[in-house]
C-alpha cells in the first residue's frame, strides 16, 4: 500500500521559509517520482515540480525557479521541499504525489497547510 | 504553456442524472495525455482516469474519459450521491498544468 504522509502546518511571516516533509512507504523509493502540488484556497491545482530521488534531480515549474528547492533522503524515504520569500501569495496547501513515468498523479499525501502572515 | 479550460464551472444534477464534463486544451495534447482527478472538501484529489480513457484503480465504470487533440471529456452515466465533488483535467504531455475546475453539486 503506497502511502505519502507529508509534515504539519506552518504559520510564518513574509520573507521567510518553509519546509514540508514527505514520507513516502509501500514501495522501493528508489522506483519513485515525487511530484510537489500546491492549491490556494478556493483555488485549482498548481504543479510546482519534481524530482526523481534515485538520482537527486528533477524538474521546476518555471513560475518557482530560484525560490523552491528538492531534496530527498533514501535513508528514510522522505522528501522534501522548501520554499523561499514567502509572501502571502503562497497561502496554501501543499501536497506532495507520486507522479508516474507518464505524468500523472496516482498517489497523494494528505496536504501541508502553509499560511503566510504578518 | 498548454492551457486548460474546463466547462461548465459548475453544473447541478439528481442522483441518477448523467454528467458530462468537458476540457479544451490550449493546443493539442499529443498521445492522449490527460488525467481526470475527484477532490470532495478537505479532501486529496483522487486520480480517475488517465490516458483520456483508462481508469484507474478501483474506480466505478459509471466513470469513464474520451477525447483526443484539444477537446476532453469526462462523463458520469448516472451520479451517485458520493461524486458531488470538483473534477480537474490534467495534460502531461507539455509539463503538467491543470484545468480551474467542474463542480458538481446537487440540485
Amino acid at each position: 500500500q503506497v502511502q505519502l504522509v507529508q509534515s504539519g502546518a506552518e504559520v510564518k511571516k513574509p520573507g521567510s521559509s518553509v519546509r514540508v516533509s514527505c514520507r513516502t512507504s509501500g514501495a522501493s523509493f528508489n522506483t519513485y517520482i515525487v511530484a510537489w502540488l500546491r492549491q490556494a484556497p478556493g483555488q485549482g491545482l498548481e504543479w510546482m515540480g519534481k524530482i526523481v530521488p534515485i538520482v537527486g534531480v528533477g524538474d521546476k515549474a518555471h513560475k518557482f525557479q530560484g525560490r523552491v528547492t528538492f531534496t530527498a533522503d533514501k535513508s528514510t524515504s522522505t522528501a522534501y521541499m522548501d520554499l523561499s520569500s514567502l509572501t502571502s501569495a503562497d497561502t496554501a496547501v501543499y501536497y506532495c504525489a507520486r507522479e508516474t513515468s507518464q505524468g500523472y498523479f496516482d498517489f497523494w499525501g494528505q496536504g501541508s497547510p502553509v499560511i503566510v502572515s504578518s | 504553456e498548454i492551457v486548460l479550460t474546463q466547462s461548465p464551472d459548475t453544473v447541478s444534477l439528481s442522483p441518477g442524472e448523467g454528467a458530462t464534463l468537458s476540457c479544451r486544451a490550449s493546443q493539442s495534447v499529443s498521445s492522449r495525455w490527460v488525467a481526470w482527478y475527484q477532490q470532495k472538501p478537505g479532501q486529496t484529489p483522487r486520480l480517475l482516469i488517465y490516458g483520456a480513457s483508462n481508469r484507474a484503480t478501483g474506480i466505478p465504470d459509471r466513470f469513464s474519459g474520451s477525447g483526443s487533440g484539444t477537446d476532453f471529456t469526462l462523463t458520469i452515466s448516472r451520479v451517485e450521491p458520493e461524486d458531488f465533488a470538483v473534477y480537474y483535467c490534467q495534460q502531461y504531455a507539455a509539463s503538467r498544468t491543470f484545468g480551474q475546475g467542474t463542480k458538481v453539486e446537487m440540485k
